[in-house]
């Protein structure tokens, strides 16, 4: 089975600039996520999808960050305009959903801000 | 709110011999899982051993046991017979049960095993 597939892998951006991310989830999961871990710090959600609709953005800086999961399958995270402070790795994961909502994770992106 | 602690942020240990990862937890919800993750230099965030709160019984996988304390809100990960490939970042995580499965992870300890 395939796992979780994340591109690009690196991406070097100046501050102010846009970028966006990739996520295809593991075939048939109905939940998907996305995480900031920045250096030194365990990943932090920004935001979970269940099929196309958004459960939890709570944390999801609302005026530069935006994600949106097109027909429930695949993803996109887009930040706009970009900070040096988003400088981190973004993890997406999916799970097939309750009860135990078992994640799968990607190789995450490492986003650089200069 | 929910907060996970690592207090140990890196640890080593030779090859062959066992180690012990802390972590403890807050919460004033009963039902719940907790999670050891691995983070290998790639980055691939790996599912080490999960616990669910209403078993006493500890977990283990293998050489991966965990001693789970439930009034103490405290959950260690024992590695037995350290190889070289668990070097890595270790993640203790909390998940509320059958509320999304949105998890809650501690700031990591570092784990170096040395031949």
């Amino acid at each position: 089975e395939a796992g979780v597939a994340q591109s690009p892998r690196y991406k070097i951006i100046e501050k102010r600039q846009s970028v966006a991310f990739w996520c295809n989830p593991i075939s048939g999961h109905a939940t998907l996520y996305w995480y900031q871990q920045i250096l030194g710090q365990g990943p932090k959600l920004l935001i979970q999808f269940q099929n196309n609709g958004v459960v939890d953005d709570s944390q999801l800086p609302k005026d530069r960050f935006s994600a949106e999961r097109l027909k429930g399958v695949d993803s996109t995270l887009k930040i706009q305009p970009a900070k040096l402070e988003d400088s981190a790795v973004y993890l997406c994961a999916s799970s097939l959903g309750p009860p135990s909502y078992e994640q799968y994770f990607g190789p995450g992106t490492r986003l650089t801000v200069t | 709110a929910q907060t996970v602690t690592q207090s140990q942020p890196e640890m080593s240990v030779q090859e062959a011999e066992t180690v012990t990862l802390s972590c403890t937890y807050d919460t004033s919800e009963n039902n719940y899982y907790l999670f050891w993750y691995k983070q290998p230099p790639s980055r691939q965030m790996i599912l080490v051993i999960r616990q669910e709160a209403y078993k006493q019984q500890n977990a283990t996988e293998n050489r991966f046991s965990v001693n789970f304390q439930k009034a103490a809100k405290s959950f260690s990960l024992k590695i037995s017979d350290s190889q070289l490939g668990d070097t890595a970042m270790y993640f203790c995580a909390f998940m509320i049960y059958n509320q999304g499965g949105k998890l809650i992870f501690g700031q990591g300890t570092e784990l170096s095993v040395k031949p």
